[in-house]
């Protein structure tokens, strides 16, 4: 039982290049989040994805393209890399959207750099 | 959207209780949590509390909600160098949102 992966580690691209984080969980998860982490600013919800099926902007969904591509498995595509989207990326995953038990489990995250 | 607020850093010394302290604006919210983060980790569940309660405690960990003042409190009991990591407060009305995270160093 891995939980959630996340591929790649680490990622260098320059300005303009594109790009899809990988992510995958195998709880049999009904919800599916992507985050990112910037230095005194906590994690920022870039988008969620409630059921198979369906995505949702977050807070900050500007540059940023997600597919939930099956149950298992939720990708986020930066087209247009720019450097203020260098970043630490989670991915994170639960049962679902609502309740206390939506205990939300992490991805151990992409450290993405733009230069 | 909700804000959450908390001090950056903590130092304390092995042995001592850590008090790690975060402050919300929505009333609304109805489950608080406190997350852990490891060196070069993802994000751990530490515990929740619901909006209803005031306390709760789990082994070395008590968490305090005053909903009046919008407070929330983490006390690590003995801490150790194992506890050295950022902990994030975090609040959830439709979605969670988390504070900026305060890094704890546990000194000998």
């Amino acid at each position: 039982n891995a939980g959630v992966t996340q591929t790649p580690k680490f990622q260098v691209l320059k300005t303009g290049q594109s790009m899809t984080l990988q992510c995958a969980q195998d709880m049999n998860h009904n919800s599916m989040y992507w985050y990112r982490q910037d230095p005194g600013m906590g994690l920022r919800l870039i988008y969620y994805s409630a059921s198979e099926g369906t995505t949702d902007k977050g807070e900050v969904p500007n540059g940023y393209n997600v597919s939930r591509l099956n149950k298992r498995e939720f990708s986020l595509r930066l087209e247009s890399a720019a450097p203020s989207q260098t970043s630490v990326y989670f991915c994170a995953s639960s049962e679902s959207v609502a309740g206390a038990e939506n205990e939300q489990f992490f991805g151990p995250g992409t450290r993405l750099t733009v230069l | 959207g909700e804000d959450v607020e908390q001090s950056l850093f903590l130092s304390v010394r092995e042995g001592d209780s850590s008090v790690i302290n975060c402050t919300y604006t929505d009333s609304s919210s109805t489950y608080l949590y406190w997350y852990k983060q490891e060196p070069g980790a993802g994000l751990q569940l530490l515990t929740y509390i619901f909006s209803n309660m005031d306390m709760k405690q789990d082994q070395r960990l008590t968490v305090l909600l005053n909903k009046k003042d919008k407070h929330l409190s983490l006390r690590i009991a003995d801490t150790q160098t194992g506890d050295s990591a950022i902990y994030f407060c975090a609040v959830k009305d439709y979605k969670l949102s988390f504070g900026a995270g305060t890094t704890v160093t546990v000194r000998a």
